[in-house]
């Protein structure tokens, strides 16, 4: 089972970019790193998910190293509304190759104004 | 379309009783899973369905809990009988599985449970 490790929280002032990095030292070749994230009081919403190197979407960046043993999320200018905490994610498969996604801890972004 | 269903949103009881807490897949995934929060403990896994089929409940806390999937797009979890520290968020999400590129859930808005 891929565990993950990732700060439990960080701190940030609007319009500026974080950077939350994730570790995952023992993940397998058929994982994939997603992340997610939760506003209070709502379900988890995925944001972004990457196999190497690097994906960008409309939300955010992933960045990925060659050896993938860590990942790491970039919100570009964050706002008030990014406030919420963010899950680093990696498949687990077993022999059936379905994906078992555990959520650690979260990192908890407080962004100020 | 819509997303994942849970009921109710919230609901208080009282210790001992039966709770039963209900999913409504998206149309067209296959796999289910139930996750619980907490303060103290977070999201934790509780089981996961595949086609119908429990594929893991070694989640599942103790035999308080059981979880069915009656069809292929509904599923409940009961709790009988209820105690206090069962008081949770309980979350519902599905996929579809297989998918291109990993395996990414959806999750529903959850069920506010409170056991007095």
């Amino acid at each position: 089972l891929a565990k993950t490790t990732q700060p439990i929280s960080m701190d940030s002032y609007e319009g500026q970019e974080v950077n939350i990095t994730c570790s995952h030292n023992n993940i397998a070749t058929n994982d994939y790193i997603t992340w997610y994230q939760q506003f209070p009081s709502q379900g988890p919403r995925f944001i972004i998910q990457g196999y190497k190197t690097k994906v960008t979407n409309e939300v955010a960046s992933l960045f990925i190293p060659a050896d993938r043993k860590s990942s790491t999320l970039s919100l570009p200018r964050v706002s008030l509304s990014d406030t919420a905490v963010y899950y680093c994610l990696v498949g687990d498969s077993p022999n059936t190759g379905f994906q078992k996604l555990v959520f650690g801890t979260g990192t908890r972004l407080l962004v100020s104004p | 379309d819509a997303g994942v269903i849970q009921s109710p949103r919230h609901e208080v009881t009282e210790m001992g009783q039966e709770v039963t807490l209900r999913c409504k897949l998206i149309s067209g995934h296959n796999s289910l899973f139930w996750y619980r929060q907490t303060m103290m403990r977070g999201l934790e896994l509780l089981i996961y369905f595949n086609n119908n089929v429990p594929i893991d409940d070694s989640g599942m806390p103790e035999d308080r809990f059981s979880a069915k999937m009656p069809n292929a797009s509904f599923s409940t979890l009961k709790i009988q009988p209820s105690e206090p520290r069962d008081s949770a968020v309980y979350f519902c999400a599905s996929s579809k599985y297989p998918d291109r590129g990993g395996n990414t859930i959806y999750f529903g808005e959850g069920s506010w449970l409170t056991v007095v």
